[in-house]
């Protein structure tokens, strides 16, 4: 498997943009994660999903943020308008989704910075 | 809600030696606790968990303990190597469907050779 994919890997825009970050899951993972990581803050989560349903979006830092799962595979993250806070790296994470806990698997990050 | 800490935010250690790693969480119904190593430029990946219902678990050169009285964990990595220099992520969880981590804000390990 290829694990966790993610796109872009880097994404240089300027404030007042719209960005959006895509992520597919392992194949057969129920759930997916979306984090966001800072220096200050380390790795917040965002929004998760489970059976492409989103479960907890309590982590959205405000409405210009936005996420979907359209279907099992696939996943965005969507900011509008982007602002210069915004810039971190965005992680998108999968996992079985089993009543236990179970261990999520990583993708290698998009590095957003907003100019 | 749940609340995870690392101290201390960074560890420098002497390859060879033993580094130790720990977390402290507030939830007492907690009882999942995985460690997560992320490597620069790279996503974070499982190197080991713990369940609540052991208080150690080892593979190989790492370790976890757990502490639930005192509501913390610890990872051990002996036989340093500078391989072993990242970010590691200490998180917790409650069992349960659609269970999400609480992640601490990480460590810096380095190992100097």
């Amino acid at each position: 498997d290829a694990g966790v994919i993610q796109s872009p890997r880097h994404e240089v825009t300027e404030m007042g943009q719209e960005v959006t970050l895509r992520c597919k899951p392992i194949s057969g993972h129920n759930s997916l994660f979306w984090y966001r990581q800072t220096m200050m803050r380390g790795l917040e989560l965002l929004i998760y999903f489970n059976n492409n349903v989103p479960i907890d979006d309590s982590g959205m830092p405000e409405d210009r943020f936005s996420a979907k799962m359209p279907n099992a595979s696939f996943s965005t993250l969507k900011i509008q308008p982007s602002e210069p806070r915004d810039s971190a790296v965005y992680f998108c994470a999968s996992s079985r989704g089993t009543p236990q806990p179970d261990t999520q698997y990583f993708g290698p990050g998009t590095r957003l910075t907003v100019l | 809600g749940e609340n995870v800490e690392q101290h201390p935010s960074t560890l420098s250690v002497q390859e060879g030696d033993s580094a130790v790693i720990k977390c402290t969480y507030s939830d007492s119904a907690s009882n999942y606790f995985p460690w997560y190593k992320q490597e620069l430029g790279k996503g974070s990946q499982l190197i080991i968990d713990i369940r609540s219902n052991v208080g150690e678990k080892k593979d190989q050169r790492i370790a976890v303990t757990l502490n639930k009285t005192a509501k913390h964990f610890s990872l051990h990595i002996t036989e340093t190597q500078p391989e072993d220099s990242a970010v590691y992520f200490c998180a917790a969880s409650i069992s349960g469907a659609n269970s999400k981590l609480t992640f601490g804000k990480g460590i810096t390990l380095s190992v100097r050779p």
